[in-house]
């Protein structure tokens, strides 16, 4: 079985302040995790995603993230946080293959002047 | 090329109707997935499909059915709406790759509204 939990359904930061959002996967085979954004009223897209390639993974719009196995952690980070960031933000996991996603709760993201 | 598109964005139904969503993808894409978003729960996977003709069980099948005639598309159906089937809707694609997991692709949503 495979699960994700995300820590803090909201999250508030200033304009240029550090982004950092938590997720902690559980799963009994290595994982496959992935972050997903979305912008009010519309579908999912992905961010970046962890293929066991290598740990430190570079996504879109300046995010990245670090997958630690010793920690299960896959925390999302973006140095300096803008306007256009504030949407939600899901981490995903897959495990074994299945190409089946396991999702958290979520984390709402709100940037502030 | 349009992606992942959904018919219709909005619906409203009453309870004990039915009704069909539409998901279709231009992408070749083998595997198709419908979820449903509540607020506070993330994305549940309600059923998918590894290729055309299959279909099957997700985390939250029950009160939904789904036929795959042809790859590009996936329909969502509810027999007899419930409330509890208010959400939104999404429908996503991807491709599939022995031994790990392709990225999936999602469609911008219908928001299901059951009185």
């Amino acid at each position: 079985a495979q699960s994700v939990t995300q820590l803090g359904s909201h999250v508030s930061v200033s304009e240029g302040a550090l982004v950092l959002l938590r997720c902690n996967y559980s799963s009994s085979v290595p994982p496959y995790l992935f972050w997903y954004v979305q912008y009010p009223n519309q579908g999912l897209q992905l961010l970046l995603k962890y293929t066991s390639a290598a740990t430190l993974v570079k996504g879109i719009n300046g995010f990245e993230a670090e997958f630690k196995k010793s920690e299960t952690s896959f925390h999302l980070t973006k140095p300096s946080a803008h306007m256009s960031d504030a949407a939600e933000y899901f981490c995903a996991v897959s495990a074994g293959g299945g190409n089946k996603l396991t999702f958290g709760t979520g984390t709402q993201l709100k940037v502030e002047l | 090329n349009a992606g992942v598109t959904q018919t219709p964005k909005f619906r409203v139904l009453k309870t004990g109707q039915s009704m069909t969503l539409l998901c279709a993808q231009d992408m070749n894409h083998e595997y198709m997935y419908w979820y449903r978003q509540d607020p506070g729960m993330g994305l549940r996977l309600i059923h998918y499909s590894v290729g055309e003709g299959t279909t099957a069980k997700g985390e939250v099948p029950d009160g939904y059915n789904v036929s795959r005639l042809k790859k590009q598309n996936f329909l969502l159906g509810l027999e007899s709406a419930a409330p509890s089937q208010t959400s939104v809707y999404f429908c996503a694609s991807s491709l599939p790759l022995a031994g790990s997991t392709d990225t999936q692709y999602f469609g911008p949503g219908t928001r299901l509204t059951v009185l």
